[in-house]
């Protein structure tokens, strides 16, 4: 079974920083680009960032570039996000999200369940 | 950047009737476009790809049209499962990136 699990959420000061990772299982992981999504509370998605199979490939959204750092590790089927000077709005549900094909697909398939960043003081 | 739209924010529908979900993107996105299901609690699901391609194990009462900018999601007969929220997400104008529409409620009329 395809599964993405992610770990690393909580309560952060403003400011502060936050290491996302996902655990990728039941897929050759090092074959698929992979994907960060957003939810805050009550709100839609946002795209976060992507990286590609082999790492050679990262974009960020305007919302996030230069304070996250999206990374994997293929030889441990995992994903990160590095999140530093971090603000209240960048409390959301965050959700790892693989490409639906391998290589490179637009669109999203799996997701993970999500897990909760909160900014605040 | 691409904005997308969806109209209407919340659709009321009884089970069993028809429901049309429509998505609008700023500029033109060809067909690289994909609809996804969320209920609440839930991690988005992946629905419609290429705008009219049914995703793996989703059942044929969901159906995608359009291309362009004008796109539709329609659920045929309304089954209790299918009240959540449905997003629309473009792919055409990436790298950078990707954007997804606000999203349309599904609620029970």
């Amino acid at each position: 079974e395809v599964q993405l699990v992610e770990s690393g959420g909580g309560l952060v000061k403003p400011g502060g920083s936050l290491r996302l990772s996902c655990a990728a299982s039941g897929f050759t992981f090092s074959s698929y680009s992979m994907n960060w999504v957003r939810q805050a509370p009550g709100k839609g998605l946002e795209w976060v960032s992507s990286i590609s199979s082999s790492s050679s490939y990262i974009y960020y959204a305007d919302s996030v570039k230069g304070r996250f750092t999206i990374s994997r590790d293929n030889a441990k089927n995992s994903l990160y996000l590095q999140m530093n000077s971090l603000r209240a709005e960048d409390t959301a549900v965050y959700y790892c999200a693989r490409d639906s094909i391998v290589g490179a697909s637009g669109w999203f398939d799996p997701w993970g369940q999500g897990t909760l960043v909160t900014v605040s003081s | 950047e691409i904005v997308m739209t969806q109209s209407p924010a919340t659709l009321s529908v009884s089970p069993g009737e028809r429901a049309t979900l429509s998505c609008r993107a700023s500029q033109s996105v060809s067909s690289n476009l994909a609809w996804y299901q969320q209920k609440p609690g839930q991690a988005p699901r992946l629905l419609i790809y290429g705008a009219s391609t049914r995703a793996t194990g989703i059942p044929a009462r969901f159906s995608g049209s359009g291309s362009g900018t004008e796109f539709t999601l329609t659920i045929s007969s309304l089954q209790s499962e299918d009240f959540a929220v449905y997003y629309c997400q473009q792919y055409n104008n990436w790298p950078p990136g990707f954007t997804f529409g606000p999203g349309t409620k599904v609620d029970i009329k």
